[in-house]
């Protein structure tokens, strides 16, 4: 079975501080690693897409890493803001053409003090 | 352009009662996906569906039902609800397959009492 694990699962820090979120996958067959945004009660938005292929993609003051033979990915924050609160999701496509769609892990709940 | 639409957005129904929710794509988009949210945890996926096929089903009873109209919207049908079905229902679309980034709605929040 297929698992995907976020550590930690919440995380409160001081506004501007850097932070890393942490992703772990069982099978490194995947075709694409992607982060998510989830604020409380609302749907999903995508934040960064990885595939398979690459190492990092970059948007604005996000960075994420995929490193697929130790199954690992890490989401980088850098100067961190009161409205980067909120739940971010881990979700691994695996390389069945799709058919089995996303699998996700639990979220990191993340809190920003002004 | 208009994101992903769902709807309703809220639903309250009683044990063992019939559901149906529906989900518009981004124009364009021929892939929709449904998942279940159950609260605290990740989405768990339900169907795919692509040009109007059942693409992938997740690990869903037969009451989960689904389909896909011929312009790309899509309805997620359950039958004979119990109490854990409780939960935010989300919609995802994607240009293709699924393969591509998926762009969620906001979602149904159901509540069965």
């Amino acid at each position: 079975k297929q698992e995907v694990t976020q550590i930690p699962a919440a995380l409160s820090v001081p506004e501007g501080e850097n932070l890393v979120l942490n992703c772990s996958f069982t099978d490194s067959a995947i075709y694409n690693l992607q982060w998510f945004r989830q604020d409380p009660g609302k749907g999903l938005t995508s934040l960064l897409l990885i595939q398979s292929s690459q190492r990092e993609q970059t948007s604005g003051r996000l960075n994420a890493s995929l490193d697929k033979s130790s199954g690992r990915s890490t989401l980088y924050i850098a100067a961190s803001q009161p409205g980067d609160s909120a739940t971010y999701l881990c979700a691994v496509l695996y390389s069945g053409g799709g058919a089995d769609g996303l699998t996700f892990g639990k979220g990191t709940h993340l809190i920003i003090q002004p | 352009d208009a994101g992903v639409t769902q709807s309703p957005t809220h639903l309250i129904k009683t044990r063992g009662q019939h559901v149906t929710l529906r989900c518009s794509p981004i124009s364009g988009h021929k892939s929709v996906s449904w998942y279940q949210q159950v609260l605290g945890q990740g989405p768990q996926f339900i169907f795919q569906y692509y040009e109007k096929e059942e693409r992938g089903r997740g690990n869903f009873p037969d009451r989960f039902s689904a389909r896909q109209f011929p312009n790309y919207s899509s309805e997620l049908n359950v039958n004979a609800l119990l109490l854990g079905d409780s939960a935010l229902y989300l919609c995802a679309s994607s240009p293709k397959r699924g393969w591509e980034t998926q762009y969620f709605g906001p979602g149904t929040r159901l509540l069965v009492l």
